[in-house]
């Protein structure tokens, strides 16, 4: 069983409607749990983190950990074609500050 | 304040061939990693290093390795390139926060091996 489960999609939704993305994970001793978003041809950027302990809601976006099921999920609301783009889910290694473990990204398709 | 620098962005290399690539961290940031991103296995970690120092190697082959400079600049070799290293090599600069490390990664280096 991998450590980040994560359903690739794609999922392709229309514009203004809520994308729902979620990852699930083994390891419990995770701190903290990380969103990236990565455009065709760019690196990775940091979206969102947030702490096992809580939620987060940062403008249109929000992020719920829930430890009990080692779930964790990322919202977008009012979404826009501009978020056309893969989501990945990312954790911390509990060995190394510098090493991620990456879900296998989510592409979302918005369309107009 | 400027971001992660890869260079070059596109590589295009023969079967047997070797590779270096290079990677300016965030000023300030003294840790590198690297990441191997491919359609099938997604974002893999390759290695770690801080301080000139290599912290940590993800499962790859001894055909890849690094390197770290004093001024932080990071580079990764790949000797004797498989087709199956075709992939877009990512560098990632880390800051830690408090309790939690940021990561910020360049756009990467797209390596086509033919």
């Amino acid at each position: 069983q991998k450590e980040v489960e994560q359903d690739p999609g794609p999922l392709s939704v229309p514009e203004g409607a809520i994308v729902s993305l979620n990852c699930t994970y083994s390891n419990s001793a995770f701190q903290y749990f990380m969103w990236y978003r990565q455009y065709s041809r760019k690196g990775p950027e940091l979206l969102m983190y947030t702490y096992s302990s809580g939620n987060k809601e940062d403008g249109r976006f929000t992020a719920q950990v829930d430890k009990s099921s080692k779930y964790i999920s990322l919202f977008i609301r009012d979404s826009q074609p501009s978020d056309s783009a893969t989501y990945l889910c990312a954790f911390p290694s509990t060995d190394s500050w510098g090493k991620l473990q990456f879900g296998a990204g989510t592409q979302v398709v918005v369309t107009p | 304040k400027a971001g992660v620098t890869q260079t070059p962005r596109y590589l295009i290399k023969t079967r047997g061939q070797q590779v270096t690539l290079s990677c300016s961290p965030i000023s300030g940031h003294r840790s590198v990693s690297w990441y191997q991103q491919t359609p099938g296995q997604g974002l893999q970690f390759l290695f770690e290093y801080f301080s000139e120092t290599q912290r940590n190697k993800g499962n790859f082959p001894g055909r890849f390795s690094g390197r770290q400079f004093s001024n932080s600049r990071s580079e990764m070799n790949v000797s004797t390139l498989e087709l199956g290293d075709s992939a877009l090599y990512l560098c990632a600069s880390s800051l830690v926060q408090g309790s939690r490390t940021e990561a910020f990664f360049g756009q990467g280096t797209r390596l086509t091996v033919v």
